[in-house]
C-alpha cells in the first residue's frame, strides 16, 4: 500500500518570505509518479507538476521547486517570495501509474498575509 | 479549450435516497478518475474509467458505482445515501498517449459538493 504523509497541516507566512512544504511517501514499488496540486477556495485542484521515479532531478519554474531525494522518500515543494495568490491548500500525492488511482496526502493549508 | 465540467455544482439529499453525478472530461480525454474529499478523510480515490472499462477502484462500498459512456462522459451514482457521504466530489480526465498507456497529468473539474442531511 501506499501512503503519503504531510506533517504540516497548517503554515502562515508573510508575502515575500519563501516556504516549504513537505512531503513524505511511502511505497514497495520501484516505479511510481509523485504530483503536487494546488487546491485554492474555489475547489478546483491544479496540477502543478508530476515527477517519476526515476528522475530525481530537482525542478524550477518560475517562483516554484521541486526537491525530489528518493534516499530520504521525499518530494518537497518550495515557494520563493510568496504572494497572498499563493494561498490555498497544496496536496502531495502518488501514484503507480502516471494517471488515475493517487494516494493524497492530508494537504497543507498555507496562507500568505499581505 | 474547455475544462473538466461537473453537473451539478452542489446537491442536498435526504439520508436513504439516491444521487447520480455527471462528469464530463476534456475533449479527447479518455481517462476519467473519480474523488472523494471531505474533512475527516481527505481526498479518496473512488473508481477510474477507461473507454467504458472500470480499470481501477477504491475502497468504498457497493452503494458507491459509475460507468463512462462511449463519448467518455462519466457519472457516478450513491444509492441508499448516509449522512458520511457528504463530500466534494472531484472528477479528473487523462489523456492516454496511444499505445504506451502513458499519460499526461490529471486535470481536475470544480467539484459537486454533496450534502446529505
Amino acid at each position: 500500500a501506499q501512503k503519503v504523509t504531510q506533517a504540516q497541516t497548517e503554515i502562515s507566512v508573510v508575502e515575500k518570505e519563501d516556504v516549504t512544504l513537505d512531503c513524505v511517501y511511502e511505497t514497495r514499488d520501484t516505479t511510481y509518479y509523485l504530483f503536487w496540486y494546488k487546491q485554492p477556495p474555489s475547489g478546483e485542484l491544479v496540477f502543478l507538476i508530476r515527477r517519476n521515479s526515476f528522475d530525481e532531478q530537482n525542478e524550477i519554474s518560475g517562483r516554484y521547486s521541486w526537491n525530489f531525494q528518493k534516499s530520504t522518500s521525499s518530494f518537497n515543494f518550495t515557494i520563493t517570495a510568496s504572494q497572498v495568490v499563493d494561498s490555498a491548500v497544496y496536496f502531495c500525492a502518488l501514484s503507480l501509474k502516471p494517471e488515475g488511482k493517487s494516494t493524497f496526502g492530508d494537504g497543507t493549508t498555507l496562507t500568505v498575509k499581505p | 479549450k474547455a475544462g473538466v465540467t461537473q453537473t451539478p455544482r452542489y446537491l442536498i439529499k435526504t439520508r436513504g435516497q439516491q444521487v447520480t453525478l455527471s462528469c464530463s472530461p476534456i475533449s479527447g480525454h479518455r481517462s476519467v478518475s473519480w474523488y472523494q474529499q471531505t474533512p475527516g478523510q481527505g481526498l479518496q480515490f473512488l473508481f477510474e474509467y477507461f473507454s467504458e472499462t472500470q480499470r481501477n477502484k477504491g475502497n468504498f462500498p457497493g452503494r458507491f458505482s459509475g460507468r463512462q459512456f462511449s463519448n467518455s462522459r462519466s457519472e457516478m451514482n450513491v444509492s441508499t445515501l448516509e449522512l458520511g457521504d457528504s463530500a466534494l466530489y472531484l472528477c479528473a480526465s487523462s489523456l492516454l498517449k496511444a499505445g504506451t498507456g502513458a499519460s499526461y497529468e490529471q486535470y481536475f473539474g470544480p467539484g459537486t459538493r454533496l450534502t446529505v442531511t
